[in-house]
């Protein structure tokens, strides 16, 4: 499985942007690049996914290098809401039309009032 | 409205008991998952269903067995539970099986003792 490295943890202050990186120099041309985050006590949750291009929804916005050797997200105004650990993930496929999501052990983001 | 739900929130029982949990989504989903999350936060996949239809299967003990009676339930039944089956269980289902989301489940917090 491709692998992906993210730091173990980041802060940010309050209402500041959040770039959040991750390295994942083994991609294949087919791998979609997914972040997803787990809030305290809950479920993880989907935050934005691309292949190649640049993507923006209203939760953040991904940053995807020229090589797709690496990806940053960005968290335009970080809230204490948006506390959580943040997964990067290579999307594979698994056959039959189906993909898997291996998860790694993401960024625990601290947001700081 | 809750989208992916899981009974029971919190299962507490002796080794080698049998244990059922069970998973409903309403988003009218074709594909559900069952992943694990480990002591040390690691989530893996174990299982997926797709209409019914077993597409994945991860490197689960035979004590793990699934179940889908339709497509919007996922039970995971586990026979003679053991100490290292403590974890925090979560189901997810996406639109198919190659569905770009998947939603996540609150989780099943699992002691064995």
């Amino acid at each position: 499985d491709a692998k992906t490295t993210q730091p173990n943890s980041m802060e940010s202050n309050e209402e500041e942007p959040v770039h959040l990186p991750c390295n994942h120099s083994t991609i294949s041309g087919t791998d979609y690049i997914h972040w997803y985050r787990q809030l305290p006590s809950q479920g993880p949750e989907y935050v934005i996914h691309g292949l190649t291009s640049n993507v923006n929804n209203r939760m953040a916005s991904l940053a995807i290098a020229e090589d797709r050797k690496s990806s940053t997200l960005i968290l335009h105004r970080a809230t204490l809401r948006d506390a959580a650990v943040y997964y990067c993930i290579l999307r594979r496929d698994s056959g039959a039309g189906s993909y898997q999501l291996t998860f790694g052990k993401g960024t625990k983001l601290s947001v700081i009032p | 409205d809750t989208a992916v739900s899981q009974t029971p929130k919190y299962l507490v029982t002796q080794m080698g008991n049998d244990k059922s949990i069970k998973c409903e989504q309403n988003l009218g989903h074709d594909t559900m998952y069952w992943y694990k999350q480990d002591s040390k936060k690691f989530l893996k996949i174990m299982f997926s269903y797709n209409n019914k239809e077993l597409i994945i299967n991860e490197t689960v003990p035979n004590r793990f067995s699934p179940k889908s009676p339709d497509k919007a339930h996922l039970n995971l039944h586990i026979n003679s539970l053991e100490l290292g089956d403590s974890a925090v269980y979560f189901c997810a289902s996406s639109p198919w099986a190659g569905g770009e989301t998947q939603y996540f489940g609150p989780g099943t917090r699992l002691l064995v003792l």
